[in-house]
């Protein structure tokens, strides 16, 4: 995949279990946070975003959490199917600026059946 | 399909030399994004246009550029390129600059 170069953590799940995928963000005042999928030869896919003044927001089969204390964002997925294996990237964009996203480094979720 | 569409998917030349990359955004969206995806970067944003101006600037080289046509179609130029553009370039578009839709990229290999 595009991303081998890059020393991506990997997450191992069973198929219809339950996926939580951790990003760390660097910039406290970032207003969105938004969560990609990547599948391999395809470009980034939007999944779902929370506002900074959300702590939660929940989608289909998807939940993302926002911890602003310490900075720390997490994509929940629930009944992991393989169709879900991808590269996940959590990115942050400061509203304002031009709604530039800045991109976490992604992390590889492989179902296994 | 995301409805952005990338021209051309992939892209072979020689250092040195200069290419243009095509993106045509999802009818009614005036935000076109660029982004470089390289395996030692990672996903990197280069430049914002929206209705022809440009709106933000990232780590964009001097030796690239970009700019956005009436139609809001977008290119990216690559001049005097170096191995190390070698890379996969995303275009992006958005209705309101929170959810970005990406096209299928256009892999560059620079040789």
């Amino acid at each position: 995949g595009e991303n081998v170069g890059l020393h991506l953590p990997t997450l191992s799940v069973q198929e219809g279990d339950n996926s939580i995928i951790n990003c760390a963000y660097s910039n406290s005042a970032s207003d969105y946070f938004i969560w990609y999928k990547q599948e391999s030869g395809k470009g980034p896919q939007f999944i779902i975003d929370i506002r900074s003044n959300m702590d939660k927001r929940q989608g289909q089969r998807v939940t993302v959490l926002l911890n602003k204390t310490v900075k720390h964002l997490s994509l929940q997925i629930a009944a992991t199917q393989p169709g879900d294996s991808a590269v996940y990237f959590c990115a942050e964009i400061l509203t304002g600026g031009g709604n530039k996203l800045t991109f976490g480094t992604g992390t590889q979720l492989k179902v296994e059946l | 399909d995301s409805g952005v569409t990338q021209t051309p998917k992939h892209l072979i030349t020689a250092t040195g030399q200069r290419v243009t990359l095509r993106c045509s955004p999802r009818s009614g969206d005036l935000s076109v994004y660029w982004y470089q995806q390289s395996l030692d970067q990672g996903l990197q944003f280069l430049i914002q246009y929206y209705n022809g101006e440009e709106r933000a600037k990232g780590n964009i080289l001097e030796r690239f550029s970009a700019q956005q046509f009436p139609d809001l179609h977008s290119e990216l130029n690559l001049s005097s390129l170096e191995l190390g553009d070698s890379a996969l370039y995303f275009c992006a578009s958005s209705p309101r600059g929170i959810e970005q839709f990406f096209g299928p990229g256009t892999r560059l290999t620079v040789l």
